[in-house]
């Protein structure tokens, strides 16, 4: 099956700064890619995702890159602030099948 | 998110004992999904259903076993509890693949 691996586990930046999270995976059949957000004690929602007929998309202070070439993806979030804390998934599917998830990025956002 | 829920949110159960964790869904997707966390390892994916008489296993699905009484409806048993099943549990929903996927509040259960 697919193998998405995410980095960095943890993330500290100052207020204002921008923070990136990167994430591969395995399967170059993948073609969907969305990121959850989760902050402490509730259920992660999605906040972005790109498919892969596209190699950016933005919404705001966040946006996401794909490339399928080096099969990688990252999320890019501007402008921090201290509401951008939590933990953010990236995953990678294949049409038809299961999501695979990374492990996860703590992100903690310094006033 | 309202439109999918959990029962119970919370459960703690001893080594041996059969336990249900159920989840009802008002969306109307025909797919449905069940997750544990555990820190450090993310989401895994341990049964998912595409349709009511559609049911698949996912990358960990040993130990657990689900039932889809009706699109609405999809609960995941284990039948004979053990301590490292102690995790948080999510449901979760979609239209279509691939498509967002909504998830339910989370069931926390401890297995001593």
């Amino acid at each position: 099956g697919e193998n998405v691996e995410q980095h960095p586990s943890t993330l500290s930046v100052q207020e204002g700064d921008s923070a990136v999270i990167k994430c591969t995976y395995s399967d170059s059949a993948s073609n969907y890619f969305p990121w959850y957000k989760q902050e402490l004690g509730k259920r992660p929602q999605l906040i972005i995702d790109i498919r892969s007929n596209v190699g950016e998309k933005k919404d705001q202070r966040i946006a996401v890159t794909l490339n399928k070439t080096a099969k990688h993806f990252s999320l890019h979030i501007t402008e921090t602030q201290p509401e951008d804390s939590a933990v953010y998934f990236c995953a990678a599917v294949i049409t038809g099948n299961q999501f695979y998830f990374g492990t996860g990025t703590s992100l903690t956002v310094i006033p | 998110d309202a439109d999918v829920t959990q029962t119970p949110r919370n459960r703690i159960t001893k080594t041996g004992k059969r336990i249900m964790l159920e989840c009802s869904q008002t969306k109307g997707h025909d797919r449905m999904y069940w997750y544990r966390q555990d820190p450090g390892l993310g989401l895994r994916l341990i049964y998912y259903s595409f349709d009511v008489k559609d049911i698949n296993k996912g990358e960990i699905s040993d130990g657990y076993s689900v039932s889809r009484q009706a699109q609405a409806k999809f609960s995941l048993s284990l039948e004979s509890a053990i301590p490292n099943q102690t995790a948080l549990y999510f449901c979760a929903t979609s239209d279509g693949t691939p498509a967002e996927q909504y998830f339910g509040p989370g069931t926390r259960l401890t297995v001593t």
